[in-house]
């Protein structure tokens, strides 16, 4: 079984820049959740789709950042305008479901991205 | 409000000795909770799990923990620590009430010496 794919896995960019980010889950997955992950810290959640629809994005900072999931598939998190804050490990994750005893969240690499 | 702990941000252990990470949650109901490993540059891999039932459970590279209820704790154990170890360490807890969003600890860096 394949896991879930992201890319690219690093990415460079100056401030005030645009950056997209782009996550393929597990087959069959209905969850999909994409983390910042600044170092030294754990996870946080960005935001979290059942399908296609939005479940939690309570902590994106919607002034910058956006993320879709039009077929309920893939999805890409962008960034516009880039921050230096913004430096950080961008993890996506998927699960089966968000409702029974699925809470078993699957990554994927990352993608690190540095803004300077 | 929900939330995890992990008191130790860093633990070194030689290779051969025997390892214990700490985890303490908060949390109101009976608890999901996860281990998970985070390698250098890599993603974060599911080591072990509860839900309920026996509180000792098995994971994945030889890792256990067990759930202690009284202790509010899921200490996460391996016998004899490999160089392969050394990575970092998140426990996370389910929160049923929110969409079954992971509350994380903030991780404990393992480091092993030859």
């Amino acid at each position: 079984e394949a896991g879930v794919a992201q890319s690219p896995r690093y990415k460079i960019i100056e401030k005030r820049q645009s950056v997209a980010f782009w996550c393929n889950p597990i087959s069959g997955h209905a969850t999909l959740y994409w983390y910042q992950q600044i170092l030294g810290q754990g996870p946080k959640l960005l935001i979290q789709f059942q399908n296609n629809g939005v479940v939690d994005d309570s902590q994106l900072p919607k002034d910058r950042f956006s993320a879709e999931r039009l077929k309920g598939v893939d999805s890409t998190l962008k960034i516009q305008p880039a921050k230096l804050e913004d430096s950080a490990v961008y993890l996506c994750a998927s699960s089966l479901a968000a409702s029974g005893y699925s809470y078993e969240q699957y990554f994927g690499p990352g993608t690190r991205l540095t803004v300077t | 409000a929900q939330s995890v702990t992990q008191p130790d941000i860093h633990i070194t252990v030689s290779e051969g000795a025997s390892l214990e990470l700490r985890c303490n949650y908060s949390y109101g109901a009976t608890p999901y909770l996860f281990w998970y490993v985070q390698s250098p540059g890599q993603g974060l891999q599911l080591l072990l799990k509860y839900f309920s039932g026996d509180t000792l459970v098995q994971g994945i590279k030889g890792f256990e923990a067990e759930f202690k209820r009284s202790q509010s704790s899921f200490n996460l154990r391996k016998p004899s620590v490999h160089w392969s170890d050394a990575a970092e360490y998140f426990c996370a807890v389910g929160d049923a009430g929110n969409n079954r969003k992971l509350i994380w600890g903030l991780g404990t860096s393992l480091a092993v010496n030859p």
